[in-house]
This record gives C-alpha cells, sequence and structure tokens, in this order.
C-alpha cells in the first residue's frame, strides 16, 4: 500500500519568506500525488495534483510542486509566504496498487507566517 | 461550485449513544468518503462508497457504520460511542468517472465529542 510521510509537523515562516513543505512518498508503481490546503474552520481544498504530465506541477495561490522520482518526493513551494497562507496543508497519494479510489493522507504540516 | 454539507458543525454526545452523521452533496457524484482528523496523524479513512447502496471498509471502520440509500446523502453512524471517537470528520464526494486522480470535495467537517 501507498504512502506518504510530511515531515515537519509545523513549519513558521516570515511573510516574504520561501515557503518549502516536505512530503515523501512510498509507492510500488508510479503514484498520484497531492496537495489539499485546510484553512481554520473549513475543509480540505484541493491545491494541486501531479498525474505524471509534468513533474513540477503549479497549483492555486502561487504554489507549485515537484515530482522527484529518484528522491520519491513531492515537495510544495512558494516563493513568497502571504499572511493568508496560514494554514494546515496535506500531502496525499492514490491507492494506485489497490485500485481504491480514496487517497491516503500525510500527517499534515501547519505552516505559520510572522509579519 | 460543488457543495459539500455536513449537517453540524460541533457535536457532543454521551458515552454509549448512537450517533448519525449526515452528508449531503449537490453535484451528482458517485463516490463519497467519511474520514476522520485527529492531531498528528492527518486524514484517516473510515468508510467509502462508490454508489447507492454500496459500501466499502476503509482503513479504520471499527465502531463505524454507514449508510448511503440515496445518491446524495452519505451518512455515517456510530453505534454505541465511546471516547475515542471524539474526532473532526469530514466528509467528502468526488465525481466517480473511475480514475484515480480525481479531486475530492470536503465538507467543512463535524467536531464530535464523546464524554
Amino acid at each position: 500500500a501507498q504512502s506518504v510521510t510530511q515531515l515537519g509537523s509545523h513549519v513558521s515562516v516570515s511573510e516574504g519568506a520561501l515557503v518549502l513543505l516536505r512530503c515523501n512518498y512510498s509507492s510500488s508503481v508510479p503514484p498520484y500525488l497531492f496537495w489539499y490546503v485546510q484553512y481554520p474552520n473549513q475543509g480540505l481544498q484541493l491545491l494541486l495534483k501531479y498525474t505524471s504530465a509534468a513533474t513540477l506541477v503549479k497549483g492555486i495561490n502561487g504554489f507549485e510542486a515537484e515530482f522527484k522520482k529518484s528522491e520519491t518526493s513531492f515537495h510544495l513551494t512558494k516563493p513568497s509566504a502571504h499572511m493568508s497562507d496560514a494554514a494546515e496543508y496535506f500531502c496525499a497519494v492514490s491507492e494506485m496498487d489497490t485500485g481504491r479510489r480514496a487517497l491516503t493522507f500525510g500527517s499534515g504540516t501547519r505552516l505559520q507566517v510572522q509579519p | 461550485d460543488v457543495k459539500v454539507t455536513q449537517s453540524s458543525r460541533y457535536l457532543v454526545k454521551r458515552t454509549g449513544e448512537k450517533v448519525f452523521l449526515e452528508c449531503v452533496q449537490d453535484m451528482d457524484h458517485e463516490n463519497m468518503f467519511w474520514y476522520r482528523q485527529d492531531p498528528g496523524l492527518g486524514l484517516r479513512l473510515i468508510y467509502f462508497s462508490y454508489d447507492v447502496k454500496m459500501k466499502e471498509k476503509g482503513d479504520i471502520p471499527e465502531g463505524y457504520s454507514v449508510s448511503r440509500e440515496k445518491k446524495e446523502r452519505f451518512s455515517l453512524i456510530l453505534e454505541s460511542a465511546s471516547t475515542n471517537q471524539t474526532s473532526m470528520y469530514l466528509c467528502a464526494s468526488s465525481l466517480g468517472t473511475g480514475a484515480t486522480n480525481e479531486k475530492l470535495f470536503f465538507g467543512s467537517g463535524t467536531q464530535l465529542s464523546v464524554l
């Protein structure tokens, strides 16, 4: 079964600084990978997804992620953090090897943006 | 936009009570899911459904059951609530093309406290 590991349960950056949220996956077959964001008191929203078309994926709100097969990683980045980026971010993998149409989520990383 | 509505934002129940969590989606989606969200554990899949009257167990189904009598509604049932079921419960839906890279649409969650 596939799984994802998010390194760092909390990340704090200054406004305007680079955001880097780490995600590593474990999969026996090429996976589909996702980043979701959860703002306070809301459900999750899709930020971006990798489905093998291109290794660099651009998402909403200026975020992007790069699929690196050699490193089994799918890290999320944003060049310049904004206060509104403060939220919890979840990496997820699709269950390719079981065919189960559900996602397996990581444990989440809470991003704090300091003024 | 797809709307996934969960009937209660906050719910307080007593140990041993039977609890119903309701979820309704308005976009004719085939797939519906129930996850629970706990700090440090991310989202874990409880049950999912590909069609009316169909259900499949997720990763942590013990102590839960589900009902899908109509396409738009997916109910999560705690037969006899216990304190370890205190959690945030998230409902989600997806279109249902059969692909494993579909976007999930989430409700805003129900915070259940079992006393």
